[in-house]
C-alpha cells in the first residue's frame, strides 16, 4: 500500500519556539494532504486541508497564523506550530488520499511536547 | 454538524468474536471507514463501506446501513495483537470525521 512518512517522530521544545513537521508521500503524488491532532484518549480532529499550489483550508477554531501549512510539492506538506505553548502538546498526524480518494493513508505521527 | 458514536471500551477473550457498533448523524455522507490504532501509533486502514451491506476481509468484516446511520466492525478469531483502539470515520465530501474510538482488550 501507499506509504506516508512524517518527520520528526517526536520533538520536545521550549515554550515560545516554533516547530516544523514534515509529511511526505513516498510512492505517490498527493495534491491534497490532511493534518490532524489527537489528544490523549481522544479521537483525531481534522485541523486543516493542505492543498498543493494554493492556500490551506482550516477547520473552524484552528488558528491559521499559529499553524502554518505549506504544500511545497506534490509529495511534501509541512505544518509549523509557531510560538508553541504547553497546550499545543499533542500527537500530530498527517494523511494523504490515494488516487481514487477512497482511502486515506496516515503518516506515523509526530509527538510534540512543549515544556 | 457531525455526530459519530461508538462504545468506549470492549473486552473479549482470545479466539472469540467482537462486534463494534457505530452510529452516525452527519451533514453529508459518501463513505464509512474503520481504522485500527495501536497506542502511540497512527491509524491503519481496515475497511471501507459506501453501499449498504457487508464487506468481508479475512478476519475483519464491516457492515453498513445508510438508512439507519449504522455500521459495525466484526472481528473474528480474536488474537492478542488485536488489542487496540478501533476508529469509525465518516467521509463527507473529502473530509473524514472520526468517532472517539473503541478500545478493545483481548484477554487470554
Amino acid at each position: 500500500g501507499a506509504v506516508v512518512s512524517q518527520h520528526p517522530s517526536w520533538v520536545i521544545c521550549k515554550s515560545g519556539t516554533s516547530v516544523k513537521i514534515e509529511c511526505r508521500s513516498l510512492d505517490f503524488q498527493a495534491t491534497t494532504m490532511f493534518w490532524y491532532r489527537q489528544f490523549p484518549k481522544q479521537s483525531l480532529m481534522l485541523m486543516a486541508t493542505s492543498n498543493e499550489g494554493s492556500k490551506a483550508t482550516y477547520e473552524q477554531g484552528v488558528e491559521k497564523d499559529k499553524f502554518l501549512i505549506n504544500h511545497a510539492s506534490l509529495t511534501l506538506s509541512t505544518l509549523t506550530v509557531t510560538s508553541a505553548h504547553p497546550e499545543d502538546s499533542s500527537f500530530y498526524i498527517c494523511s494523504a488520499p490515494d488516487r481514487g480518494g477512497d482511502t486515506q493513508y496516515f503518516g506515523p505521527g509526530t509527538r510534540l511536547t512543549v515544556l | 454538524g457531525q455526530n459519530i458514536d461508538q462504545p468506549t471500551e470492549m473486552t473479549a477473550t482470545e479466539g472469540a468474536i467482537v462486534q463494534i457498533n457505530c452510529t452516525y448523524q452527519t451533514s453529508g455522507f459518501n463513505g464509512l471507514f474503520w481504522y485500527q490504532q495501536h497506542a502511540g501509533e497512527a491509524p491503519t486502514f481496515l475497511s471501507y463501506n459506501v453501499l449498504d451491506g457487508l464487506e468481508e476481509k479475512g478476519r475483519f468484516s464491516s457492515f453498513l446501513s445508510r438508512s439507519k446511520g449504522y455500521s459495525y466492525l466484526l472481528l473474528k478469531e480474536l488474537q492478542m495483537k488485536d488489542s487496540a483502539s478501533y476508529l469509525c470515520a465518516v467521509r463527507n465530501d473529502y473530509k473524514l470525521s472520526f468517532g472517539a474510538g473503541t478500545t478493545v482488550t483481548v484477554r487470554a
